[in-house]
């Protein structure tokens, strides 16, 4: 059992709005940053949201993400077929002293 | 061009060791904080360690705390990690990653763990 449970899966069809959320404690999500994080088939994992709420530069506005009180979530407009991948969430935990990710919840476009 | 490019993977047994490099280039290397994370293949991913950009802070994982050394050489742009001891558990792709939070992830290496 992941420290930041996430939903395994998730899915929608193209144009959709979809959102994964990410479920953390005082120690984690609570007094710090939460980071998202895609990683497409294959490839290594690319920073999609950091602080909360801030966007990379080149990444583009369909992603967004949200925190409140312990937990975060991302929401992804426009659903295209090549956003299909495995999204994780991300943060520093106080209690243990290392960054906990989640358990990842893998997007389908159908 | 920034890139961050792992090696040292490989086929190893059971308690023997590995030691795993990250050359860093396009980057003013000696100003960032680096991670290494791994990931069994098709499954989640699991930080492994941190070390602060002049290497005076390193942070460890519970389960790979006085087995795995993290360590860094700012003259060559170069983030390294001592495994020791290793198990089958240990087996996974490690990336490693720059930035205060992972921000920059390399293509990972592969450590296979078996007799």
């Amino acid at each position: 059992q992941s420290v930041l449970p996430q939903p395994p899966s998730a899915s929608g069809t193209p144009g959709q709005r979809v959102t994964i959320s990410c479920s953390g404690s005082n120690s984690n999500i609570g007094p710090n940053y939460v980071y998202w994080y895609q990683q497409l088939p294959g490839t290594a994992p690319k920073l999609l949201i950091y602080r909360n709420n801030q966007r990379p530069s080149g990444v583009p506005d369909r992603f967004s993400g949200s925190k409140s009180g312990t937990s975060a979530s991302l929401a992804i407009s426009g659903l295209r077929a090549d956003d299909e991948g495995d999204y994780y969430c991300a943060a520093w935990d106080d209690s243990l002293s290392g960054w906990v990710f989640g358990g990842g919840t893998q997007l389908t476009v159908l | 061009e920034v890139q961050l490019v792992e090696s040292g993977g490989g086929l190893v047994q059971p308690g023997g060791s590995l030691r795993l490099s990250c050359a860093v280039s396009g980057y003013t290397f000696r100003s960032y904080w680096m991670h290494w994370v791994r990931q069994i293949p098709g499954k989640g991913l699991v930080w492994v360690s941190r070390i602060s950009n002049d290497g005076s802070i390193t942070t460890y994982a519970g389960s790979v705390k006085g087995r795995f050394t993290i360590s860094r050489d700012n003259a060559k742009n170069t983030l390294y990690l001592q495994m020791n001891s290793l198990r089958a558990e240990d087996a996974a792709v490690y990336y490693c990653a720059l930035g205060e939070a992972p921000r920059d992830w390399g293509q990972g290496t592969l450590v296979t763990v078996s007799s």
